[in-house]
């Protein structure tokens, strides 16, 4: 069955320092990955999506993404993380023709 | 410039009072879907409409209804809220039936009291 698994339900970095958000997936085909950003009380945003191509993938506010098939990983990272990036961040993978299926997220905090 | 507008934003209901939330878009996407949310969990998809065509997922409750009376909106109906359904409803649209990028509402966070 596919799955997508972030093995970090919570992560606390300083402004400023690097960032990294793993996500993992079980998918039997080459899949369709997505990384979702939520701000509290507000309806998700999409960061990045990986379809085919370039395995390195460039995203909005700063973040990247890489394509690992060989460790069926896609993980988001930004080298430099600024307070407003505070929010719960989703991985997802697409299962079907109209289907996501989505991580159970990662909540990022920033200390000043 | 929202291209997917929930309302309301906060719903109270009271334990079994049929509730109704609405979705509109400015798109012109072919597919709207409805998700549920819970606190710290991952957004469920409930069903989706490609169209006119809806998608029940296997494992919704049939509590959970939907309408869709034109491209622009999509209504999520609950027939009798009970205190497990308080959750975030989350709109989403999609231009076709596939894996395009689907484009969030803000949301609207239901409570049942």
């Amino acid at each position: 069955a596919q799955s997508v698994t972030q093995p970090d339900i919570h992560i606390t970095v300083s402004e400023g320092a690097s960032l990294e958000l793993r996500c993992n997936y079980s998918y039997g085909a080459t899949p369709y990955l997505f990384w979702y950003v939520q701000s509290p009380g507000q309806g998700l945003q999409l960061l990045l999506k990986y379809f085919s191509g370039d395995t390195l993938v460039q995203g909005i506010k700063g973040f990247e993404a890489e394509f690992k098939r060989s460790q069926s990983s896609f993980n988001l990272r930004k080298p430099s993380v600024h307070w407003s990036d505070a929010a719960e961040y989703f991985c997802a993978v697409g299962a079907s023709t109209d289907k996501l299926i989505f991580g159970t997220g990662t909540r990022l905090q920033v200390f000043p | 410039d929202a291209m997917v507008i929930q309302n309301p934003r906060y719903q109270v209901t009271q334990f079994g009072k049929p509730v109704t939330l609405s979705c509109s878009q400015t798109l012109n996407h072919n597919v709207m879907y409805w998700y549920q949310q819970k606190s710290s969990q991952a957004p469920k998809l409930l069903f989706h409409y490609y169209d006119k065509d809806f998608n029940n997922e296997a494992d919704t409750p049939d509590n959970f209804q939907s309408r869709r009376p034109n491209t622009s909106f999509c209504f999520l109906d609950i027939r009798s809220p009970g205190l497990g359904d308080a959750a975030m409803y989350l709109c989403a649209t999609s231009s076709w039936e596939g894996l395009d990028i689907q484009y969030f509402g803000a949301g609207t966070r239901l409570s049942v009291l």
